[in-house]
């Protein structure tokens, strides 16, 4: 029952590379959110974009919103080891409470 | 506090026993969530409060499960009645605001029905 769907399930990359993980939604949102959780422990926040936003940077990390396509995408540049993790996205139906993670995508990241 | 947190860490119960999950949210946020985690998938939401009011509990899966937020801070998730489909993480997350903009989130309770 989960909206949000990540591809690819599972990237396996060489430190240093670019990983890139999309996601798609179903329905009109107010925001998107990207989390990352490590092995056994909470999620963690990385950014947020609205709605009426196309792109957005913070740090390494990458964010683009096509609504028209109701997809988003995650670029992390420049990857370490210690961004090993999985990585959700997480979007809210307008005018709701409710938040939707999808599956996730599991980056593993070679030193 | 510093951040959320979750007690206990580990619960292991009987099937049939009832249980019962604390959050402590980050001191003056207003919103706060409950999600379910089946291991390998995303956190599935179960219910959401916007102070002590429940305004979304539609991802409760049964009527067994229940929670609350009696003071707008401390919430407790409890499931009566534990069956082994019930094994998961359950997780709490916080928000400053109404809504669903950045949450923060506890570390999980990790619960096992045999």
């Amino acid at each position: 029952s989960q909206q949000g769907e990540e591809d690819p399930q599972a990237l396996s990359i060489q430190e240093g590379e670019n990983a890139t993980m999309n996601c798609s939604y179903k329905t009109s949102i107010n925001n998107l959110q990207w989390y990352r959780q490590n092995s056994g422990r909470g999620l963690v926040h990385l950014i947020l974009i609205r709605s009426n936003e196309r792109e957005k940077h913070s740090g390494r990390l990458r964010v683009t919103l096509d609504t028209s396509k109701k997809s988003s995408s995650l670029l992390i540049t420049a990857s370490r080891a210690a961004d090993t993790a999985s990585y959700f996205c997480a979007t809210d139906k307008t005018g709701g409470f409710k938040t939707i993670f999808g599956a996730g995508t599991r980056l593993f990241v070679k030193a | 506090g510093a951040g959320v947190s979750q007690s206990p860490r580990y619960k292991v119960a009987k099937r049939g026993q009832d249980v019962a999950l604390r959050c402590d949210p980050i001191s003056g946020h207003v919103s706060l969530f409950w999600y379910q985690q089946a291991l390998g998938q995303g956190p599935e939401f179960l219910t959401y409060f916007q102070n002590e009011a429940q305004l979304d509990k539609s991802g409760l899966p049964s009527d067994r499960f229940f929670a609350e937020r009696p003071e707008g801070s401390v919430s407790t998730l409890k499931i009566q009645r534990t069956q082994q489909e019930d094994s998961a993480v359950y997780l709490c997350a916080s928000s400053l605001e109404a809504g669903s903009e950045t949450q923060y989130f506890g570390p999980g309770t990790r619960l096992l029905v045999l």
